[in-house]
């Protein structure tokens, strides 16, 4: 079984600050973790992946997150918010292996303040 | 870019009635993924294709709902009839095959309230 775990439904942090949001996860088995944003009347798009190669993880837009095992983590931050940034962003996990079936947490809204 | 299209962006039925969403993928794209993503919700996966065959519909309830890709491109995803609780945005993606190694693509959404 896996699940994650968005620690924040709402997050607001003012333009040029950095950003943080929380995603811990759970799974039987080495898993695959992402990242997606989903803009207002757009599909959702990937940042990021871990796939069991580098902890430390860059994707678009100049977001990054670092898996840590020893704490069931998988955070997303960015230095320095831009208002383009304000998106729902999702944390998802697959296994390895087997159906590879993506389990979406609940979702962060991230707002941006001018 | 390409980009997997839907239609219609916006459905508004009775309960009922029947439903119908169109979808298609990245050309070339093998596998074709359904998704139900309820309002403060993640997506939740209803079906998923390889080519023309069901791979997992173990989440569509399929009392009411049918999901078609019958020439392994664009797919089809029905509800008949529609109830309240169907109330959601119906998520269409594809990824050239399937594992988690390759990316999925998603769709704008088709945006569906049932009264």
């Amino acid at each position: 079984a896996q699940s994650v775990t968005q620690l924040d439904s709402h997050v607001s942090v003012s333009e040029g600050t950095p950003v943080l949001l929380r995603c811990n996860y759970s799974s039987s088995y080495s898993p695959s973790l992402f990242w997606y944003v989903q803009h207002p009347n757009k599909g959702l798009q990937l940042l990021l992946k871990y796939t069991s190669a580098a902890t430390l993880v860059k994707g678009i837009n100049g977001f990054e997150a670092e898996f840590k095992k020893s704490e069931t983590s998988f955070h997303l931050t960015k230095p320095s918010a831009h208002m383009s940034d304000a998106a729902e962003y999702f944390c998802v996990v697959s296994p390895n292996f087997g159906n590879e079936k993506l389990t979406f947490g609940t979702g962060t809204r991230l707002t941006i303040i001018p | 870019e390409a980009e997997v299209a839907q239609s219609p962006r916006y459905k508004i039925t009775e309960k009922s009635q029947a439903v119908a969403f169109w979808c298609d993928p990245i050309s070339g794209h093998a596998t074709l993924y359904w998704y139900r993503q309820i309002l403060g919700q993640g997506p939740e996966l209803l079906v998923q294709f390889q080519d023309e065959s069901v791979v997992d519909d173990s989440q569509l309830p399929k009392d009411r709902f049918s999901a078609e890709r019958l020439k392994g491109v664009d797919s089809t995803l029905k509800i008949q009839p529609a109830e309240l609780g169907d109330s959601a945005m119906y998520l269409c993606a594809s990824s050239r095959t399937s594992g988690s190694y390759n990316e999925q693509f998603f769709g704008p959404g088709t945006r569906l309230t049932v009264l």
